[in-house]
């Protein structure tokens, strides 16, 4: 069964250090999104993508985060100075068309200290 | 008005028993309701779904029971094995893609 694939599983990086997060969606999927979950709470949305470009964003995708497809493969978050409030899980996730179920991947665990 | 409202917040079954967890919403936009799994260290795992144009979806186990006036939806999980054990998530979209998701329900299937 097609699969997202994530890396790293877990990163833990220094306050004011930048992550990337890398993602590879399914690969007939068009719609790729970016999802945390602070540990034990609810699964957050932060950017949904499309076409090369950002669809939506909620509140917490602010200046310091920023999305690519570099190749049409890899999709990655980036997160440019961190904080000790980004520790979270990062899911990553793809649909092959709008409104239909997300295939998770298994996340990245970011921990800032 | 996007949010998704769900309970029990945890729910504790003897195995055969039936599972049932609860979701409301306000956005009427709203017109694909999934449900995920999530087993500890995972992704959530999409389960079963259902559109408003039909009150109820059967896939094995488990069952979408949808009341589109009343703006809720269930999970019902039937004969609940310890293996059903996990975090389940209802979530609510519209055709623009993005899903708001519930806070969540810790099931714990007891042998």
């Amino acid at each position: 069964e097609p699969e997202v694939t994530q890396t790293p599983s877990h990163q833990v990086t220094q306050m004011g250090q930048e992550v990337i997060l890398r993602c590879v969606p399914i690969s007939n999927h068009l719609y790729f999104y970016w999802y945390r979950q602070i540990l034990g709470q609810k699964v957050e949305f932060l950017v949904s993508f499309y076409n090369n470009e950002i669809s939506e964003k909620s509140e917490i995708f602010d200046d310091q985060f920023s999305v690519e497809r570099p190749d049409g493969s890899n999709f990655t978050l980036k997160i440019r100075s961190t904080k000790l409030e980004d520790s979270a899980m990062y899911f990553c996730a793809s649909s092959k068309t709008l409104g239909s179920g997300y295939t998770f991947g298994s996340g990245t665990r970011l921990t800032v200290v | 008005q996007q949010q998704v409202k769900q309970s029990p917040q945890s729910l504790i079954v003897q195995k055969g028993g039936i599972s049932i967890i609860n979701c409301a919403y306000e956005n009427t936009a709203f017109d694909y309701f999934p449900w995920y799994q999530q087993f500890p260290g995972k992704g959530p795992a999409l389960l079963i779904a259902i559109r408003p144009d039909v009150s109820e979806k059967k896939e094995g186990r488990f069952t979408i029971s949808f009341n589109k006036s009343a703006k809720q939806f269930s999970l019902h999980i039937m004969d609940s094995q310890p293996g059903d054990s996990a975090t389940y998530f209802c979530a609510a979209s519209t055709n623009a893609g993005k899903s708001t998701f519930g806070d969540g329900t810790t099931l714990t299937v007891k042998p």
